[in-house]
């Protein structure tokens, strides 16, 4: 069965420090991956998404994502973190059927310092 | 533009006593619907699915169940809450097959007592 898995449950960085999300897949064809972000008590928002093609993906508000199929990772990344990134982040792999299943990792909580 | 709405915001309910939370989107048409519920500090577990009108799956058993009266419109309800039915509940929609994107509600916070 797919999964995914999301090592870090909680994270801390300074702001202005690089950041790494990780996450690791377990599928068994070319998988369709995702990273969401959630802010607190809210809704979740797509940051970006690999289907094929160039293995670095660009999101939105300055992430991206490396795709490594010898890893079955997907990390996300971002240069210098800003104290509003502060949210919990999720790790998504796609599954094909008849209403495009997506399953959700764990998460990871990061926390910012100032 | 796409929106989609969630209420209530927050719920506080006794043990055995009904639910009915209501999602709907606008600006778009046959939209498939999903409900989620989180747990405090765990992911995302899909409850239930919609593609269509009156065309609703059940990712896993449980207290709840699902409805879809209108082509924007999807329901969850309880006939009696139990404790373990706590939780953040979230409604999203994508649209045709392949578009893959979800897009999520503000969500619900249930407490039950």
């Amino acid at each position: 069965a797919q999964s995914v898995t999301q090592p870090d449950i909680h994270i801390t960085v300074s702001e202005g420090a690089s950041l790494e999300l990780r996450c690791n897949y377990s599928y068994g064809a070319t998988p369709y991956l995702f990273w969401y972000v959630q802010s607190p008590g809210q809704g979740l928002q797509l940051l970006l998404k690999y289907f094929s093609g160039d293995t670095l993906v660009q999101g939105i508000k300055g992430f991206e994502a490396e795709f490594k199929r010898s890893q079955s990772s997907f990390n996300l990344r971002k240069p210098s973190v800003h104290w509003s990134d502060a949210a919990e982040y999720f790790c998504a792999v796609g599954e094909p059927t008849s209403y495009d299943k997506v399953i959700f990792g764990p998460g990871t909580s990061l926390s910012v310092i100032p | 533009s796409q929106t989609i709405h969630q209420w209530p915001a927050t719920l506080v309910q006794p043990v055995g006593s009904p639910l009915s939370l209501e999602c709907t989107v606008e600006g778009t048409s046959n939209p498939n619907l999903y409900w989620y519920r989180q747990a405090a500090g765990r992911g995302l577990q899909l409850l239930f699915y919609s593609v269509g009108i009156g065309q609703i799956s059940s990712e896993v058993p449980q207290n709840l169940s699902a409805s879809r009266p209108q082509d924007r419109q999807f329901i969850l309800s309880s006939k009696k809450l139990l404790l373990s039915d706590s939780g953040f509940y979230l409604c999203a929609w994508s649209g045709d097959r392949g578009s893959w994107e979800q897009y999520f509600g503000p969500g619900t916070r249930l407490t039950v007592t």
